[in-house]
């Protein structure tokens, strides 16, 4: 059964970059969208983007810039990185899979059926 | 980006009845790449439904979605104790993907 877990410091400065890892288990990570979603009181449930196991990316511009993700195949990981964040970034953050897949020059999503449980971010 | 409006916030049913949930778009979500997830305190959000109207693995059949272009509903057919929570949809045919702003479904 595929599980995701999420890790990374609970506490960041402003102004720094956030850095969360989400570890794949009971499955492959060379498959499929790997997204990162984030849920404050404020905003509601906000997608941040997501990574296919290729290395291509699809971010919310809403970040402006900010938000590097990368896969690594060998560590079945992901990870995301937010930089010069601020009280505004605070947050839960969820990684979660879509199972879908490129084919034909068309990407197909199914919706995001696994997640992680979320770690609680503060930037203060 | 695409603006789903879910309204109203608050839903007051008794266990057994019918509940219709509503998803408005700003505009028509592409291939109907519509989905319907189920939040409960500390818990994630839990993929109900995708493609609008498909059954995610696992959900009960009491669960079902409808709809197409900008207007969809989630109607859980008799609620039982568990059902009591916060609905989402969630628009993933155009990026950047939205979420609306849910709907807590709550014992009257």
């Amino acid at each position: 059964q595929l599980q995701l877990q999420e890790s990374g410091p609970g506490l960041v400065k402003p102004s720094e970059t956030l850095s969360l890892t989400c570890t794949v288990s009971g499955g492959s990570i060379t498959s499929y969208f790997w997204n990162w979603i984030r849920q404050s009181p404020g905003k509601g449930l906000e997608w941040i983007g997501y990574v296919h196991y290729s290395g291509y990316t699809n971010y919310n511009p809403s970040l402006k810039g900010r938000v590097t993700m990368s896969v690594d195949t060998s560590k079945n990981e992901l990870s995301l990185r937010l930089s010069s964040v601020t009280a505004a970034d605070t947050a839960v953050y969820f990684c979660a899979r879509d199972r879908g897949y490129y084919w034909n020059n068309l990407y197909y999503y199914y919706g995001l059926d696994v997640w992680g449980q979320g770690t609680t971010v503060t930037v203060s | 980006e695409v603006v789903l409006t879910q309204s109203p916030g608050t839903l007051s049913f008794s266990p057994g009845e019918r509940a219709t949930l509503s998803c408005w778009a700003s505009q028509s979500i592409s291939r109907n790449y519509l989905g319907w997830y189920q939040q409960k305190p500390g818990q994630p959000p839990r993929l109900l439904i995708y493609d609008a109207s498909t059954r995610a693995t696992g959900i009960p059949d009491r669960f079902s979605g409808s709809g197409s272009g900008t207007d969809f509903t989630l109607t859980i057919s008799r609620l039982e104790p568990e059902d009591f929570a916060i609905y989402y949809c969630h628009q993933y045919g155009t990026s950047p993907w939205t979420f609306g702003q849910g709907t807590k479904v709550e014992i009257k």
